[in-house]
This record gives structure tokens, C-alpha cells and sequence, in this order.
């Protein structure tokens, strides 16, 4: 079974602490992913990566940033956290192909930004 | 611009019976996936169906069905003989190819309550 982990299940942060958010998947996957989740907006990408070291901005980068050292991890950062970060954040991890790929994602983040 | 319309923010179903989830899609690729999740309050999105565009057939996984209608762009989930495990929110997604990487676009999410 996919397994995608995450570091933590909820975080309670103050407004303009750097956050760390770290994703780890045990299938060998290419392609990493960051998402979050607000009520009625469903889930909206952030930033992806299809290899090690590399990342590409999804529709909502702004405030962001992300680090893949390895194959197996992907972290997110938020250098100065705002409370409209507060938010479910996801990470998910897929093998390419095509439009077959499936996602398949961790138990998600809760950050609560005071 | 792809768009996915959920337009049922809930849904009640009596255990054992039916149920139809909706989901309409908006995109002018010929080419494109759509995907069903479920996400009970644990908060964790699990997959339960993929249909593709040039499939013929509707997808089917055990008790999950997509009644996958392709003049109409519609994709809704049919789950029979609900159980109370049912109950969680689900959301229809659409894989298009943007720049070579996969792109999914999720709709707004439907939640399901299955009452005994």
C-alpha cells in the first residue's frame, strides 16, 4: 500500500514564525505534492515537484516555498506565516502516467496561524 | 479554463441504499481523467475511482460506480447499499496534461451522511 506521511496532524503557529511542513511518501514516487484545503474553494495546489531539486508553482504559490532533497520527502515552508494560512494543508505523491496518475495522499496538516 | 461543478453540498442516505453524487466538468481538451476521492473526518483523501475520456465502459470498484455521460460532461458517483462508513465528504477531480506534468482540479466537494 502507498503510504504518505506527515509530520504533523495539527500545528499551532503565532503570525511571523517560519513553518516547516514535511511530507514523506514509501513508494519510490517521481512526482510530490502540496495542497490546501478551505471549505467551500475544495483543494487547491500550491507547489509540485517531479524530481529531486526540482519544483514548479501550481495556482496558489504566494507565501510559499518548497524543498525536495530527497526523492522520498517534500517540504513545505512558510517563511513568515499570516493567519490567512490557516488552513488543512495536504501533501499527496503519484508515479507519472498521464492522465491515469493517480494521487494518493497523507492524513493532512491542520495549521492554525495566531 | 477546466472547471469541475459539485453542486450538492449534502446529501442524506438511509443505510443499504443507493446513492448519486453529482459531478459536471467543463474543458475543451478531448483528452482528460476524472477521479473520484473520499475524505471522512480523519482528513485523509482516499481514492476510490478513475474514469478516462476514451474509455468505453463505466468504471466500476466494488461498490462504486461512475455514471460517466460524456455529451452531458457529467461524471457523478453512484455508490450502492451504503454503509454507515459512507459518511465523509467527496470530491470529483479532473487530470488534464499542462506543460507535460498531470494537473488536477478538484470540485468543492459533496458530504454524505448515511444515517441506520
Amino acid at each position: 500500500d502507498v503510504k504518505v506521511t506527515q509530520s504533523s496532524r495539527y500545528l499551532v503557529k503565532r503570525t511571523g514564525e517560519k513553518v516547516f511542513l514535511e511530507c514523506v511518501q514509501d513508494m519510490d514516487h517521481e512526482n510530490m505534492f502540496w495542497y490546501r484545503q478551505d471549505p467551500g474553494l475544495g483543494l487547491r495546489l500550491i507547489y509540485f515537484s517531479y524530481d529531486v531539486k526540482m519544483k514548479e508553482k501550481g495556482d496558489i504559490p504566494e507565501g510559499y516555498s518548497v524543498s525536495r532533497e530527497k526523492k522520498e520527502r517534500f517540504s513545505l515552508i512558510l517563511e513568515s506565516a499570516s493567519t490567512n494560512q490557516t488552513s488543512m494543508y495536504l501533501c499527496a505523491s503519484s508515479s507519472p502516467r498521464g492522465i491515469r496518475e493517480t494521487q494518493y495522499f497523507g492524513p493532512g496538516t491542520r495549521l492554525l496561524v495566531l | 479554463a477546466q472547471k469541475i461543478t459539485q453542486t450538492q453540498p449534502g446529501m442524506f442516505v438511509q443505510e443499504k441504499e443507493a446513492v448519486t453524487l453529482d459531478c459536471t466538468y467543463d474543458t475543451s481538451d478531448p483528452s482528460y481523467g476524472l477521479f473520484w476521492y473520499k475524505q471522512p473526518s480523519s482528513g485523509e483523501m482516499i481514492f476510490l475511482i478513475y474514469q478516462g475520456s476514451y474509455d468505453q465502459q463505466n468504471a466500476t470498484e466494488g461498490r462504486y460506480s461512475l455514471n460517466f455521460q460524456k455529451a452531458r460532461k457529467s461524471a457523478n458517483l453512484v455508490i450502492s447499499a451504503s454503509q454507515l462508513g459512507d459518511s465523509a465528504m467527496y470530491f470529483c477531480a479532473m487530470s488534464q496534461m499542462n506543460t507535460g506534468f498531470q494537473k488536477l482540479v478538484f470540485g468543492t466537494g459533496t458530504r454524505l451522511l448515511v444515517s441506520p
